[in-house]
């Protein structure tokens, strides 16, 4: 079946250091992929998708690119800031309006 | 922007009372669905409708039942309700589209005492 497999957390960083988190899939088919953020006590929401391969996310100065070949989507920062703690979800979708599968998750915590 | 309401933010209930979870949504989607976040476990699918009065079994309907009787509105019921039970309960709802995501609700926080 389809997964998703995130790098493990937290991790921590200091105000204006480059970020990436790593998010790899297994999946049959040619998924969409996105990437989800959670603040604290909060939902979740949508921060950037992609549908193909080769395809560049970007939102909020995040972006990440759906690489096909290595069947990743890591997420990268090239500057965080102290808003930017919160939990990152990566996640799949093998069809249209199908269920999400999601990765574990990763926490990050900028100080400043 | 498509809005999804959960009635409550916090619930504490009693072990063995039913419980009802609420969710609405208010943009014509197709798809619900609920959630449970679980520290280290992260999100585990529970049930999803792709259409009124129908429902679909998630990876852990045990002890979980679903109604949806109208479009917006698909209903979360503990029947039974244990301490194991005890979660971040999310709601969420999509079109029917290739690529298109989920919205989700703020989350309701069970207690099962």
């Amino acid at each position: 079946g389809d997964s998703v497999t995130q790098m493990e957390g937290p991790v921590t960083l200091s105000e204006e250091a480059f970020l990436t988190i790593n998010c790899t899939y297994t999946a049959t088919g040619y998924p969409s992929l996105f990437w989800y953020v959670q603040y604290p006590g909060e939902g979740l929401q949508l921060l950037l998708k992609a549908t193909k391969a080769d395809d560049k996310g970007s939102n909020k100065g995040f972006e990440a690119t759906y690489r096909k070949e290595t069947t990743s989507f890591h997420l990268e920062k090239g500057s965080v800031q102290v808003s930017d703690s919160a939990v990152y979800f990566c996640a799949l979708s093998e069809t249209s309006g199908s269920r999400l599968t999601f990765g574990e998750g990763t926490q990050l915590t900028v100080n400043p | 922007d498509v809005k999804v309401t959960q009635s409550s933010r916090y619930l504490v209930k009693r072990t063995g009372e039913k419980v009802f979870l609420e969710c609405v949504q208010d943009m014509d989607h197709e798809n619900m669905f609920w959630y449970r976040q679980d520290p280290g476990l992260g999100l585990r699918l529970i049930y999803f409708s792709y259409d009124v009065k129908m429902k679909e079994k998630g990876d852990i309907p045990e002890g979980y039942s679903v109604s949806r009787e109208k479009k917006e509105r698909f209903s979360l019921i503990l029947e039974s309700a244990s301490t194991n039970q005890t979660s971040m309960y999310l709601c969420a709802s999509s079109l029917d589209s290739v690529g298109g995501g989920y919205t989700f609700g703020s989350g309701t926080r069970l207690t099962v005492v």
